[in-house]
């Protein structure tokens, strides 16, 4: 199966600070990319979808301006959470899909734990 | 809104034998499209099996199996000759057939498999 990536696989990062999480398709150009976070033994929460080139869909609850996301180009997209406070230490994961088309499969990045002292 | 349900949080099962995850959801559409993603202790999500509604015959993938019954919304997984490493956590997941919808999980079913 295709392949997305993740970087950092963790950060850990002061209070206030703002963190970056990239997330890569390696061998597919991926129209629509999506965020999720992920709380211990809790299942994946949809925080916004992206598509290449346009601004991303956020689930309602999740702030934009909090959760900056940027989709440039069809084989990256970036999550920046800005000023970032213990609650929003997580389980970051970001998933990709090649088409538009229903039925194509959506394949995860490996994640990334984030820790705000 | 689409919904899935996971009734059971945690499974276990011998190794070798066979155990079946249940999973319902709930939709007014008539085409979709229904996963099973395994989630190990690694944490990467790793899709076991999928199912188009359109399509009446079950689908198989080595010794994982589903059970769709689609007037009664029910989507369960069979894992025939469990293995150490079948061990995760497994989510049911939902996708209408339109266009740029993301997947809608489950909460999950923990699944043990015991030596």
């Amino acid at each position: 199966g295709a392949v997305v990536s993740q970087h950092p696989s963790r950060v850990i990062c002061k209070s206030g600070t703002s963190v970056k999480i990239e997330c890569r398709s390696l061998d597919f150009q991926a129209t629509t990319m999506f965020w999720y976070r992920q709380f211990p033994k809790q299942s994946l929460m949809l925080m916004a979808t992206s598509n290449e080139g346009s601004k991303a869909t956020y689930e309602q609850g999740v702030e934009k301006d909090k959760f900056l996301i940027n989709h440039a180009s069809l084989t990256l997209s970036t999550l920046t959470v800005t000023s970032a406070h213990p609650e929003d230490s997580s389980f970051y994961i970001c998933s990709a899909r090649e088409s538009v088309l229903a039925g194509e499969t959506q394949y995860f990045g490996p994640g990334t734990r984030l820790l705000v002292l | 809104a689409q919904t899935v349900t996971q009734s059971q949080p945690e499974m276990s099962v011998q190794e070798a034998e066979t155990v079946t995850l249940s999973c319902t959801y709930d939709t007014s559409e008539s085409d979709y499209y229904l996963f099973w993603y395994k989630q190990p202790p690694s944490r990467q999500m790793i899709l076991v099996i999928r199912q188009e509604a359109y399509k009446q015959q079950n689908a198989t993938e080595n010794r994982f199996s589903v059970n769709f019954q689609k007037a009664a919304k029910s989507f369960s997984l069979k894992i025939s000759d469990s293995q150490l490493g079948d061990a995760a956590m497994y989510f049911c997941a939902y996708r209408r057939d339109s266009g740029n919808t993301p997947l809608v999980f489950g909460k999950g079913t923990r699944l043990s498999v015991i030596a």
